[in-house]
């Protein structure tokens, strides 16, 4: 079955913790995206990658990293200096970034202990 | 400025209702898509249709349908005859013209079909 996973499904940090969320897919796209989903809103980008070793920033970059070693894979790192990490966290693909279909997984929810 | 609202927070309906979500869109680009997407409970994001500036012609699958009107921006999505399995949270989203694929969506509509 082609598809993005996504992992964990839940995922707890500590203060001063960075944490790593994964995305891998094996739909074959070429490019991938994160986005930030918090209660009662829409979806924000913090990054996209359209060819390996390459991303750019989306409109909330700031407190994030992502690498793109992979094709299939587009990890994004929660660091200590994002202050406000807790919410939802959904990785998507898409054939190529020139207003192609972005397919999703189903998601991390990022919590504060 | 590019932006999408979804005026309707909530929507209620009974099973069998007709229920339509509505969709504004803002953006100065001759070239872009529009897309809706459901939000099951789950929480994943189900890619529902997508349409180009240039398409206004309106769309029909099964008992889902669009009306894309480019005079007033707008982009509606109705399901006729609800069921109670298309309770779900559903997202207008825009793709500006050169702009790497990038989404801008509005706030969603949470819709609830009571049997």
């Amino acid at each position: 079955d082609g598809g993005i996973t996504q992992s964990p499904k839940y995922l707890f940090r500590k203060e001063g913790q960075n944490v790593t969320l994964s995305c891998e897919q094996n739909l074959n796209h070429d490019a991938m995206y994160w986005y930030r989903q918090d209660p009662g809103q829409g979806l924000r980008l913090i990054y996209y990658s359209q060819i390996v070793n390459d991303f750019q920033k989306g409109d909330i970059a700031e407190g994030y990293s992502v690498s793109r070693e992979k094709k299939e894979s587009f990890p994004l790192t929660v660091t200590s200096a994002q202050k406000n990490p807790t919410a939802f966290y959904l990785c998507a693909s898409s054939i190529g970034v020139y207003q192609e279909t972005q397919y999703f997984g189903p998601g991390t929810r990022l919590l504060v202990l | 400025a590019q932006k999408v609202t979804q005026a309707q927070t909530e929507i209620s309906v009974v099973e069998k209702e007709d229920v339509t979500l509505d969709c504004v869109y803002e953006t100065r680009d001759t070239t872009y898509y529009l897309f809706w997407y459901k939000q099951p409970p789950s929480g994943e994001l189900v890619f529902l249709i997508r349409r180009n500036s240039f398409d206004e012609q309106n769309e029909i699958s099964g008992r889902y349908s669009w009306n894309f009107q480019k005079s007033t921006s707008s982009f509606n999505f109705t399901i006729t005859a609800s069921q109670v399995v298309d309770s779900a949270v559903y997202f207008c989203a825009l793709s500006p013209y050169n702009q790497g694929g990038k989404l801008i969506f509005g706030q969603g509509t949470e819709l609830s079909v009571k049997p």
